[in-house]
């Protein structure tokens, strides 16, 4: 089983829609990561945290600590948003990756 | 925010040659570096950390004789893929850490793929 986990692994949508990430972890961790990964390659960290939630644009965030689990929302998704997610943990100051999310949004 | 740069972005080699991947920290000074490895649709495998000015720790796996780390400064590492083989082909993104800003941020270069005929 992976320390890091990631639901679903494909995800389809239609312009416009609510989407949701999931991400849960076994491992202790000191922050956990948000990144996207577009069909080029080059990865962008969107979100960076330990607690609560954050939000950014059409992007929130959130984790919860206790049951090790994190989510990342997109609101009003756009064909823009198409690419993979990474979930990404922090455990002894290395990064541990999720096995991704691709999101392919549809016009 | 903080810009991490890769060359070459793409690299065709001959089987046997070596090529040398670098990346930098355009804006800020990173102590510590990573270098990733990733296969098609599958997530990143880190193969070596560096800190500036002592030898890299590879990974588990991970020939430091073959996959040859070098951070001389505080904004330049490279990897050198020395002998290479098709089977060296893929995509290797680095990343970069500030550690000066007392956060665990991290940031990406736009990754160099590597294709070894």
């Amino acid at each position: 089983k992976n320390e890091v986990e990631q639901s679903p692994q494909n995800l389809t949508a239609q312009e416009g829609e609510f989407i949701t990430i999931n991400c849960s972890y076994s491992v202790g961790i000191s922050a956990l990561h948000w990144l996207q990964q577009h069909p080029g390659g080059g990865i962008v960290s969107l979100f960076m945290l330990s607690s609560g939630k954050k939000k950014h644009g059409r992007l929130i965030a959130t984790i919860n600590i206790q049951e090790k689990h994190s989510s990342l929302h997109i609101t009003a998704s756009h064909p823009r948003d198409s690419a993979v997610y990474i979930c990404a943990v922090y455990n002894t100051d290395k990064l541990i990756f999720g096995t991704g999310t691709r999101l392919q949004v549809f016009p | 925010g903080a810009v991490v740069s890769q060359h070459p972005s793409r690299v065709i080699c001959k089987s046997g040659t070596s090529v040398k991947i670098e990346c930098r920290s355009l804006d800020f000074q990173a102590t510590t570096m990573f270098w990733y490895r990733q296969f098609p649709k599958q997530s990143l495998m880190l193969m070596a950390t560096s800190n500036e000015g002592s030898k890299a720790t590879y990974e588990q796996g991970v020939e430091k004789d073959k996959f040859l780390i070098n951070h001389a400064s505080l904004t330049l590492s490279t990897l050198t893929v020395t002998s290479a083989h098709p089977e060296d082909s893929s995509f290797y993104i680095c990343s970069a850490r500030d550690w000066t800003s007392g956060n665990y941020e991290q940031y990406f270069g736009p990754g160099t793929r590597l294709t070894v005929t």
